[in-house]
């Protein structure tokens, strides 16, 4: 497709699942973000990756939440033992390149998936 | 401690009208600004940034101005259309990339007919 997907668009847990939420960026972008937005706050950054690694991932709350993107396309946010504080709309965006002096290179987001622990 | 704050949750403003988003900053080392549009159910996008090292652009309808010594930024949008009607974030940037944003919580701009 054109732009960010995201799936699923919608998913529900019971309280210490796990879930993986997956990411398919616009082709060609080096650079993926995650971010989590929950009810009336601004989106908050979470990690971001250049190419296969994970350039920055001090947005991370804590270790239950990893990410991963093993060819540099696609990728996966893993929440493990989910907690009901976890309930938000997480985010992906990509953008050509990114990191350092990026300026111009705007990030595309997808719709999010909207994520509820119960 | 929010260091990207959007004081005003929501604006109303008649169509044809100015309507200005207001955003302020704590962080000293942010060098870079955008502005995202939200409609529900869909991610942001992109609508105009700027850089430290200006203090105004401008894009169509949209102008952003940015004031280092107050800390301050605005969005200009004008004339104001009813497809103007969504959230606007502020976002701030300390690399001058679009990696590691900080997102204000939002502006709830209605564009009365």
């Amino acid at each position: 497709g054109a732009g960010v997907s995201q799936t699923p668009s919608n998913k529900v847990t019971e309280k210490g699942k796990y879930v993986e939420l997956r990411c398919d960026p616009i082709s060609g972008h080096t650079a993926l973000y995650w971010y989590r937005q929950s009810l009336g706050q601004g989106p908050e950054f979470l990690i971001y990756f250049q190419g296969t690694g994970a350039a920055d991932d001090s947005g991370l709350p804590n270790d239950r939440f990893f990410a991963v993107r093993p060819e540099g396309s696609v990728s996966t946010l893993k929440i493990q033992r989910t907690e009901r504080g976890d309930s938000a709309v997480y985010l992906c965006a990509s953008s050509l390149m990114g990191g350092g002096r990026g300026r111009g290179t705007e990030a595309f987001f997808g719709q999010g998936t909207r994520l509820t622990v119960v | 401690d929010q260091q990207v704050k959007q004081n005003s949750p929501s604006l109303s403003v008649q169509e044809g009208r100015i309507s200005i988003l207001n955003c302020d900053y704590t962080n000293s080392m942010f060098d870079y600004f955008l502005w995202y549009k939200k409609y529900p159910a869909e991610g942001p996008t992109f609508l105009i940034s700027i850089s430290s090292i200006k203090d105004k652009n401008e894009d169509g309808r949209f102008t952003v101005f940015l004031n280092k010594s107050a800390k301050h930024l605005s969005l200009h949008i004008v004339p104001s259309q009813p497809g103007d009607s969504a959230v606007y974030f502020c976002a701030a940037s300390a690399r001058g990339g679009a990696d590691g944003l900080t997102f204000g919580k939002g502006t709830h701009l209605i564009i009365q007919p």
